[in-house]
């Protein structure tokens, strides 16, 4: 069974950093492109960031380059996001999402059940 | 990155068939078949419906379809059952940068 557990989250003040992490298992996690969405509360989803299998394809959202780093340890099973100079409009639950492939793919057939960025002073 | 647009709500009785539209430009919905849907219910994480204009996932009920017309996509449900109850976004590639993803605003359906 595919799961996607991510953690990091917490209460940032405005200019700080942080750094989520997704622990992924059920799937061989180094043959799968990953990404990050986030939905800030009440509002629609949002793309926020791509890596592919082998993290030789990395894309960002606008509102966000420059600011987030995305990056995965496959002999963790892991991905990552950091998150640095937050601004209260990153606040938002941040998923961590699955495609289908290792590349050229933009859609995601997993999801995990999020981790809520709260940023406030 | 702007967002497609989709309404902001649909409703349908049991048994009636919805559309909801998604419009995009050329240079995401209209100009690849990498438009995909996912329903989402309140306090949930979005579950796949579509993927590529019109395919299903596995276990994903045949009420769901998807079509792409121009630079608008649309998913339609069949015989709407109550559980469809739920917010509805698509979203697709966007050529505007490596590996980007645009997602629509989201429709809510509700099941009167």
């Amino acid at each position: 069974e595919v799961q996607l557990v991510e953690s990091g989250g917490g209460l940032v003040q405005p200019g700080r950093s942080l750094r989520l992490s997704c622990a992924a298992s059920g799937f061989t996690f180094d043959d799968y492109a990953m990404h990050w969405v986030r939905q800030a509360p009440g509002k629609g989803l949002e793309w926020v960031s791509g890596i592919s299998w082998n993290s030789g394809s990395i894309g960002y959202a606008d509102s966000v380059k420059g600011r987030f780093t995305i990056s995965r340890d496959n002999a963790k099973n892991s991905l990552y996001l950091q998150m640095n100079s937050l601004r209260a409009e990153d606040t938002a639950l941040y998923y961590c999402a699955k495609a289908p492939y290792g590349s050229g793919s933009y859609f995601f057939d997993y999801w995990g059940q999020g981790t809520l960025v709260t940023v406030s002073s | 990155q702007s967002a497609l647009t989709q309404p902001a709500s649909v409703s349908g009785s049991p048994g009636q068939s919805i559309t909801i539209s998604c419009t995009g430009t050329s240079s995401d919905v209209g100009g690849y078949n990498y438009v995909s849907w996912y329903q989402q219910h309140p306090g949930k994480a979005p579950k796949l419906m579509i993927y590529e204009v019109s395919n299903r996932p596995s276990g994903v009920s045949n009420r769901f379809s998807g079509s792409k017309s121009g630079n608008t996509a649309s998913l339609t449900i069949s015989g709407l059952q109550a559980e469809d109850e739920a917010d509805y976004y698509c979203s697709s590639y966007t050529s505007s940068s490596t590996l980007t993803v645009v997602f629509g605003g989201g429709t809510k359906l509700t099941v009167l």
